[in-house]
């Protein structure tokens, strides 16, 4: 059982280049949802999913765009990186079946120079 | 708007030295307090969830009880691999954010042998 699973692991860019964030859960959870980790900063939501077929903002939307491809997967795109979107990303997805824990990745550290 | 604090934001312990770590809220109708652990270079790891003042759970060295306005996270006996961050997060009621956590910066725990 692999939970929750996020590529790529590490990722440098370069302003003004695009890329995608990968993430896909085998718990079949309906919900899912995409944050981003910065020093003293805390753990903020950029978009989520709450089911299959829709998306919604989260707090830091902003030069971010996302897509529910299915029930299992959910990616995260940068259009034109910008050195701001130097952070940690973490995908997670929630289990309504058991207290309606949210489950993390592993995370994907990107760099944009 | 939701917050929360946690405090302090790094502490250190000897090993078997018992502490609490604190976690404050405002939430708009508390539908859950989470209790999570981050390691270095890895994403959260689930510990408890929480949701009515009073109530209490258990984990190993861990404890977490819950009032209505804050939480603590009491470690009995620590050891060295009880070392990492810990994050707590609330969720409200309702609202546009379906499912969102908003989480508190952390506590840096380091138990020295």
């Amino acid at each position: 059982n692999a939970g929750v699973t996020q590529t790529p692991k590490f990722q440098v860019l370069k302003t003004g280049q695009s890329m995608t964030l990968q993430c896909a859960q085998d718990m079949n959870h309906n919900s899912m949802y995409w944050y981003r980790q910065d020093p003293g900063m805390g753990l903020r939501l950029i978009y989520y999913s709450a089911s299959e077929g829709t998306t919604d903002k989260g707090e830091v939307p902003n030069g971010y765009n996302v897509s529910r491809l299915n029930k299992r997967e959910f990616s995260l795109r940068l259009e034109s990186a910008a050195p701001s979107q130097t952070s940690v990303y973490f995908c997670a997805s929630r289990d309504f079946n058991s207290g309606n824990t949210i489950y993390f990745g592993e995370g994907s550290w990107l760099t944009v120079v | 708007e939701d917050q929360v604090t946690q405090s302090p934001e790094a502490l250190r312990l000897q090993e078997g030295e018992s502490s609490s770590l604190n976690c404050s809220y405002t939430v708009s109708g508390l539908r859950g307090l989470f209790w999570y652990r981050q390691d270095p270079g890895k994403g959260p790891e689930f510990l408890f969830t929480l949701y009515s003042a009073g109530e209490e759970k258990e984990k190993e060295r861990l404890k977490a009880t819950l009032t209505k306005k804050e939480s603590f996270l009491h470690i009995t006996a620590p050891k060295p691999e009880d070392s990492a961050t810990y994050l707590c997060a609330v969720r409200n009621a309702g609202g546009t954010s379906y499912g969102k956590l908003t989480f508190g910066q952390g506590t840096i725990l380091t138990v020295h042998p």
